[in-house]
């Protein structure tokens, strides 16, 4: 099992904001990064660090985090932000490791 | 723009070594402010890192694949490669190739389309 967790499935109205958790120890510590996957496609970073966007990726998406959690919040979500995110950060022996992925389902 | 390429066999029969190279382009892969992973995706499921290596040939692997893994690199061609021996179906995956960033903050700014191996008889 992961040393990250996230829900399994999260759903947000159009235009709505929605948070997306990811929870670790190591979050205690390290900032986590996040990545979109739509079906068929490559990960994508959207967040690193604590709260820098690459390139591309609208002002919409941001991070943050407090204590254990790192969050990625989507403000006014567009349809076209449905899809697989996943957090990511370091395991105990300070290699990388994901979290199980949430599904975002924009209603 | 910096760009990684999969490549190699689709198909492995069980109990052999998967093979696969990425390829950079757009960007040197001896830049040391990266590091060079391979990362898999069973189908339907989740991301799995497998290993990384730095330029100066160091590597890391995950605990779970590491009896049978080796990441190697070729700073020559711009590529670099990973090996999996002893192959089974739970191998079968989607791998990708990504470049990570040398940061205490990990995060992998650029991926590869990736590419399906299946391991099957």
């Amino acid at each position: 099992s992961s040393e990250l967790t996230q829900d399994p499935a999260v759903s947000v109205a159009l235009g709505q904001t929605v948070r997306i958790t990811c929870q670790g120890d190591s979050l205690r510590s390290y900032y986590a990064s996040w990545y979109q996957q739509k079906p068929g496609q490559a990960p994508v970073l959207v967040i690193y660090g604590k709260n820098n966007r690459p390139s591309g990726i609208p002002d919409r998406f941001s991070g943050s985090s407090s204590g254990n959690t790192a969050s990625l919040t989507i403000t006014g979500a567009q349809a076209e932000d449905e899809a697989d995110y996943y957090c990511n950060s370091r395991d105990s022996s300070g290699n990388p490791v994901f979290g199980g992925g949430t599904k975002l389902t924009v209603l | 723009q910096v760009q990684l390429q999969e490549s190699g066999p689709g198909l492995v029969k069980p109990s052999q070594t998967l093979s696969l190279t990425c390829t950079v382009s757009g960007g040197s892969i001896s830049s040391g402010s990266y590091y060079w992973s391979w990362i898999r995706q069973p189908a339907g499921k989740g991301l799995e890192w497998i290993g990384r290596i730095y330029t100066s040939g160091s590597t890391n692997y995950n605990p779970s694949l590491k009896s049978r893994v080796t990441i190697s690199v070729d700073t020559s061609k711009n590529q670099f490669s990973l090996k999996l021996s002893s192959v089974t179906a739970a191998d079968t995956a989607v791998y990708y190739c990504a470049r990570g960033g040398r940061s205490s903050d990990f995060y992998f700014d650029y991926w590869g389309q990736g590419t399906l191996v299946t391991v099957s008889s």
